[in-house]
């Protein structure tokens, strides 16, 4: 049983450009997070989703972050016009359902804006 | 706000002694608080969970103690080997069952030396 994929694992950007992080949660999982983590800090909750639905992104930025999960396929987490700042760790994580507490995370994709 | 401090950024021990990792918060008590493990350039693992109305958790050399009058969890390795060495993080949620915001500690940089 695969765990969380997420994809790619490296992404460089120039600044202004897009970028789209790739999430497919657990077999059987309906509940993704993403997670931002910056070098020395803890993980800094961005958006949480069910399929179809954003149920809390109280975590995310409100200009050039958007996050969506489609009845089919991965979730997606799209920076716009990215920026130096940006630069971090994403982490996609997903769990059974929302009695499950623990999650499952992925290996993270690792953003380097240039 | 909730905010989550685990006391010591590093924490370097013999092997074979007992670790013991503290996490502390603020207002409200989770309904359950979480314990990871995460490795240089990568996902944190998911270790143990224990609800509020746990006063202690085990799992093989792992236990946690929840106390809500503390506000505070304690993570305890027994027989500590230089495999442990990672970060650990805590991490708490209210609960709720439609939305879901988990904060994390930043973290403990646990090193075990033989």
């Amino acid at each position: 049983n695969a765990g969380v994929m997420q994809n790619p694992r490296h992404l460089v950007r120039r600044r202004g450009q897009e970028a789209r992080l790739r999430c497919s949660p657990m077999k059987g999982h309906s509940h993704v997070y993403w997670y931002r983590q910056l070098p020395e800090e803890g993980l800094k909750f961005m958006v949480y989703l069910q399929k179809e639905n954003i149920i809390d992104e109280s975590g995310m930025p409100k200009e050039r972050f958007s996050a969506e999960f489609p009845k089919e396929g991965p979730s997606i987490l799209r920076i716009q016009q990215v920026v130096r700042g940006d630069s971090a760790a994403y982490f996609c994580a997903s769990s059974l359902d929302r009695s499950s507490y623990e999650q499952y995370f992925g290996p993270g994709t690792r953003l380097t804006v240039t | 706000s909730q905010k989550i401090e685990q006391n010591s950024e590093a924490l370097n021990i013999q092997e074979g002694k007992t670790a013991t990792l503290t996490c502390n918060y603020t207002n409200y008590s989770p309904a359950y608080l979480q314990w990871y493990r995460q490795d240089p350039g990568r996902g944190p693992v998911f270790l143990l969970l224990i609800r509020e109305n746990e006063k202690e958790k085990r799992k093989e050399r792992l236990k946690v103690t929840f106390d809500t009058t503390l506000k505070q969890s304690l993570f305890h390795i027994t027989a500590s080997q230089p495999a442990d060495s990672a970060t650990y993080l805590c991490a708490l949620d209210r609960g709720y069952s439609s939305a879901s915001k988990i904060i994390f500690g930043s973290g403990t940089r646990l090193s075990i030396r033989p």
